[in-house]
Parts: C-alpha cells; structure tokens; sequence
C-alpha cells in the first residue's frame, strides 16, 4: 500500500535559518510521482513541485530545494534562508498514474518562521 | 481567472441533515476531485471524477455522494450528516491531457462544515 510519511508534526525556526522538511514514502511501483503542497494561514493549497520517479536530479527554485533519494524511499525540501512568509503547513504527496491518479497525503508539517 | 471556487466558505449543519457543497473550476480541466482534511490526518480523498460522467471513490467515500453533470461543475452531497463529518473540505481540479501524467492539483479555498 501507499503511504507518506512526515514525521515532524512541527517545526519553529528563526528568520534566516535554513529548514529541511522531512518526506519518507512507500510505494511498490516503480513509476510514480512525488509532490509538495504548501498551505498558507490562507488554507488554499499551492502546488510547490512534482517530481517524477525516473528523475532523481535535485531541484532548485530560489530559496527551495527539494532532494530526492529513491534509495532511502526519501524526497526531502529544504527552505534556505527562511522568511515570515514561508510559515506554512507544507504537505508531501504520493500517486501512482498506472493506478487512478488519486494523490496520497502525508499528515503535514506546520513550520512556523518567527522574525 | 477564477479557478476553483467552492461554497460556501463555512457551514453548520445538524446531525442528519443533508447539504451539498459546490464546486466548480473554469479550466477545462477533465479531473476533479473532492479531500477531506482533519488535524494529524492529513488530507484524505473522497470521491474524484476523470470527466463527465465518470466519478469513482477514493480512500474515505462512506456518507458522501458526486456526480459529473458537466466538466466544469464536482458537488459533493452529504446524506445525512454525522458529526465525524465536522472537516474541512478542499476540492481539486487538473488538466489530465492522458491518464497517468498527474499533473498539479489546483485547490479551491475550502469549506469549513461542522455538524453539531
């Protein structure tokens, strides 16, 4: 079966610490995909990154930077240089497109940057 | 572009009354889905649709029904409604050109239901 596990329920930083955010997933497929949601005060989620499963290149976007780990079942973000803004409830999400395309959840991971 | 809007924002309802909350997306997109998000769970699929007509369960469908009218339009129904119900409620659209691409969800802003 699928499942996602984040195992920091929370995590408090101060402003301009760098903060890696922990993924571990089971799957038993070979082809799947990994993603990360973030969910501001707000609540409405926004899609962060989708990582194929054949692409185990790390990936950069500013501030972000996701790495992937297929030997440790592991897909990991880390914030660098954190900012007010970036206090979130970030999610991991697994699916499997041979199957339904249904997104597996994580339980979540509430960071909270304090300036 | 409006993208997903759900209403209502924030409801309360008695146990065994029914309600529908609405979703709708102007995307096209062809996959739509209904989540359910409780403290420490996460969030948990009910019900998605892969175009109109076609719906099918996902992980916690029990007390919930959805139908596909149109492509742009996923109500959720609740039958009769049971305090477990008390989440919040985020429906989801994507543009799936073929199955299996999993392109990125777009998320409504969220129905906060309660049932006293």
């Amino acid at each position: 079966a699928q499942k996602v596990t984040q195992a920091q329920t929370e995590i408090s930083v101060v402003e301009k610490e760098d903060v890696t955010l922990d993924c571990v997933y089971e799957t038993r497929d070979t082809t799947y995909y990994l993603f990360w949601y973030k969910q501001p005060p707000s609540g409405e989620l926004v899609f962060l990154i989708r990582r194929n499963s054949f692409d185990e290149q790390n990936e950069i976007s500013g501030r972000y930077s996701w790495n992937f780990q297929k030997s440790t079942s592991s897909f990991n973000f880390t914030i660098t240089a954190s900012q007010v803004v970036d206090s979130a409830v970030y999610f991991c999400a697994l699916s499997e497109p041979y199957n339904t395309d249904k997104l597996i959840f994580g339980t979540g991971t509430r960071l909270q940057v304090f300036p | 572009n409006a993208g997903v809007t759900q209403t209502p924002k924030f409801q309360v309802l008695k146990t065994g009354q029914s309600m529908t909350l609405q979703c709708a997306q102007d995307m096209n997109h062809e996959y739509m889905s209904w989540y359910r998000q409780d403290p420490g769970m996460g969030l948990r699929l009910i019900h998605y649709s892969v175009g109109a007509g076609i719906t099918d369960q996902g992980e916690v469908p029990n007390g919930y029904n959805v139908s596909r009218s149109t492509t742009e339009d996923f109500p959720l129904r609740l039958l009769s409604a049971a305090p477990s119900q008390t989440s919040v409620y985020f429906c989801a659209s994507s543009y799936e050109p073929n199955p299996g691409t999993n392109e990125k969800l777009f998320f409504g802003s969220g129905t906060q239901l309660s049932v006293l």
